[in-house]
């Protein structure tokens, strides 16, 4: 089956730790995105990438790191300087302009 | 500045009556439109696009949206909604390789 991989489902931080969400995608398509999901503020944008070894800051990149070693994969970390990292993660993919397609994310919580 | 503007939290309407919900945009040049839909706890499903041709677009699930450049709005309709209906709407437009989300409408189908 074609599609988007986020996992895991349910990640839970200790203060002070960084940890990386995980978006693999099996369509083929250049662009990958992150979201950021908070109830009441839709869907914030974390970073983005074209192209394979490029990647773009979206609106709010502060706290988190990405990479993008292969067409196939777009890794999240949320590192330590993020100081409220609780919330509902997206990773997405699409062909350039076009629509993208999401995973079922990940729910990250701070405990 | 915000590209998109999904003006109200919340849709209520009565099974079988007509749906919309409100988007409206603001991008330079020509506009790609999405509309997405979210159960809770899942991540986005894409429902239809606007991208050029005809105004009315047709999409997924009976969904349709109208897209007029003079009021630079792209508004959702189902002319009988359902129960099952009821979940989170989004409305995005492409800036460039960004892909850019409203707040989101939730949509509560009273049955």
């Amino acid at each position: 089956d074609g599609g988007i991989t986020q996992s895991p489902k349910y990640l839970f931080r200790k203060e002070g730790q960084n940890v990386t969400l995980s978006c693999e995608q099996n369509l083929n398509h250049d662009a990958m995105y992150w979201y950021r999901q908070d109830p009441g503020q839709g869907l914030r944008l974390i970073y983005y990438s074209q192209i394979v070894n490029d990647f773009q800051k979206g609106d709010i990149a502060e706290g988190y790191s990405v990479s993008r070693e292969k067409k196939e994969s777009f890794p999240l970390t949320v590192t330590s300087a993020q100081k409220n990292p609780t919330a509902f993660y997206l990773c997405a993919s699409s062909i350039l302009y076009g629509e993208a397609f999401f995973g079922q994310g990940t729910r990250l919580t701070v405990v | 500045a915000q590209s998109v503007a999904q003006p109200e939290d919340q849709v209520n309407v009565a099974e079988g009556n007509p749906l919309t919900v409100k988007c409206t945009y603001s991008v330079s040049g020509n506009p790609y439109l999405f509309w997405y839909v979210q159960y809770p706890n899942r991540g986005l499903q894409f429902l239809l696009k606007y991208i050029t041709g005809d105004n009315l677009v047709k999409g997924s699930y009976g969904f349709e949206a109208e897209f007029n450049k003079s009021q630079t709005s792209f508004h959702l309709k189902k002319p009988s909604a359902l129960v099952s209906d009821s979940a989170l709407y989004f409305c995005a437009v492409r800036q460039a390789h960004r892909l850019a989300f409203g707040k989101g409408n939730q949509v509560v189908v009273i049955p």
